[in-house]
């Protein structure tokens, strides 16, 4: 079975803190792949990273970074230096590698950002 | 901006109406998804569509319909909902069924209240 664990259900920061989501999935699968998307309070669910289970590389895009462990079956997610605007909920999600379009989500971490 | 258009962003509708949700994307994805959002939950996958052919209908009731007229756009007919299918529906799209780890682009969402 396809289970992702979004531990933390909100958070709260003062601006220019840094923040981490955590992300743990579990799976059987040997090929699989991860995802993160923001879900502003528009709605739209906003793409923000993708990883494959082959993958382990983290990533840093500006003051957003991915720590992928699968030894910890763990995906985290770390802003940095936080905004107002980065105040959201946050997905963390687990894709199979033979089933299109069904994406298993958490539950989501509401972050809030106070100015 | 996003590239997957949804209208109406907010619809409400008694049980006996019969209206229709509508989802377009320009960027030559060949799979359409739609997803349901109740609040404060993760969205849960409701249909597939790969090639303008249904792939995935995650045992979705009868009174939901979708249709994909073509590959760019894709509809959920409603027609005598219950009060508990209030929620956000959310239209995404992805590059296409070779691509597994396609990340999927999502629409704003329509906010569906029955009365």
């Amino acid at each position: 079975a396809q289970k992702v664990t979004q531990a933390q259900t909100e958070i709260s920061v003062v601006e220019k803190e840094d923040v981490t989501l955590d992300c743990v999935y579990e799976t059987r699968d040997t090929t699989y792949y991860l995802f993160w998307y923001k879900q502003p309070p528009s709605g739209e669910l906003v793409f923000l990273i993708r990883r494959n289970s082959f993958d382990e590389q983290n990533e840093i895009s500006g003051r957003y970074s991915w720590n992928f462990q699968k030894s910890t079956s763990s995906f985290n997610f770390t802003i940095t230096a936080s905004q107002v605007v980065d105040s959201a909920v946050y997905f963390c999600a687990l894709g199979r590698g033979s089933t299109l379009g069904r994406l298993y989500f958490g539950r989501g971490t509401q972050l809030t950002v106070w100015p | 901006d996003t590239e997957v258009t949804q209208t109406p962003k907010h619809l409400v509708m008694g049980m006996t109406n019969k209206k229709s949700l509508k989802c377009e994307q320009h960027m030559g994805h060949r799979a359409m998804y739609w997803y349901k959002q109740k609040a404060k939950k993760p969205p849960e996958l409701m249909f597939v569509y790969s090639y303008e052919k249904l792939s995935i209908n995650e045992s979705v009731p009868s009174r939901f319909s979708p249709e994909c007229p073509n590959s760019s756009l894709l509809n959920l007919h409603l027609h005598a909902l219950q009060p508990e299918d209030s929620a956000l529906y959310l239209c995404a799209s992805s590059q296409d069924d070779t691509h597994y780890n396609s990340p999927l682009h999502f629409g704003n969402g329509t906010r569906l209240t029955v009365t």
